[in-house]
């Protein structure tokens, strides 16, 4: 199946620890993003890479560190994690041109900090 | 800063009562207005795009229409599968969408 994928769908973990979310396209597409769905359902964006290339930073914490191996894949690693961390974090890719910001979403990783 | 405001929060409804959700909007230099659908336990799931006041688009039991200050999603006659949480986004400048905090929809039997 064509799709968004990200691993782990859940991840419970203790306040100081450090994470990664992984997350892999097979769309084709040469943009990926990192979102982050608070308890209110607002998605805000995190981060964008357009082939490789990071091109989109919004005001997130340095603990948060997003790393593009390829166009395919987009990981997201957190630091000393906190309890504002607990969300929703959601993968999402686009191609490029005027259809650039209709957005395949993955199914989203829950981060639970204890 | 690009803003978007949808109401209502959450709306409940029986099966085939039509209605409307609204989207309201601020941007500078709009790149499009997105509908998304959520459903609990799954990512946005992408519905339409409208780009220029008076377009109208429609899927099945939706239909979404734009103006300069706000967007609709129009629901006839919908059903119990139509429950899910509707998304909207304004695209700004850069490869960067706006979302709103979405409205519930519950439809009943």
């Amino acid at each position: 199946d064509t799709a968004v994928s990200q691993t782990p769908k859940y991840l419970v973990t203790q306040m100081g620890n450090d994470k990664s979310i992984k997350c892999e396209q097979n769309l084709g597409h040469d943009t990926m993003y990192w979102y982050k769905q608070d308890s209110k359902k607002f998605l805000k964006i995190m981060f964008s890479y357009n082939n490789k290339e990071l091109i989109i930073n919004e005001t997130v914490p340095n603990r948060f560190s997003p790393k593009s191996p390829d166009k395919a894949h987009l990981n997201l690693h957190i630091n000393s994690l906190e309890l504002g961390d607990s969300a929703v974090y959601f993968c999402a890719s686009s191609q490029p041109g005027q259809g650039a910001k209709v957005l395949t979403f993955g199914a989203g990783s829950r981060l639970t900090v204890l | 800063e690009d803003q978007v405001t949808q109401s209502p929060e959450a709306l409940r409804l029986q099966e085939g009562e039509s209605s409307s959700l609204n989207c309201s909007y601020t941007v500078s230099g709009l790149r499009g207005l997105f509908w998304y659908r959520q459903d609990p336990g799954k990512g946005p799931e992408f519905l339409f795009t409208l780009y220029s006041a008076g377009e109208e688009k429609e899927k099945e039991r939706l239909k979404a229409t734009l103006t300069k200050k706000e967007s609709f999603l129009h629901i006839t006659a919908p059903k119990p599968e139509d429950s899910a949480t509707y998304l909207c986004a304004v695209g700004g400048g850069g490869n960067k969408l706006t979302f709103g905090t979405g409205t519930q929809l519950k439809v009943e039997l």
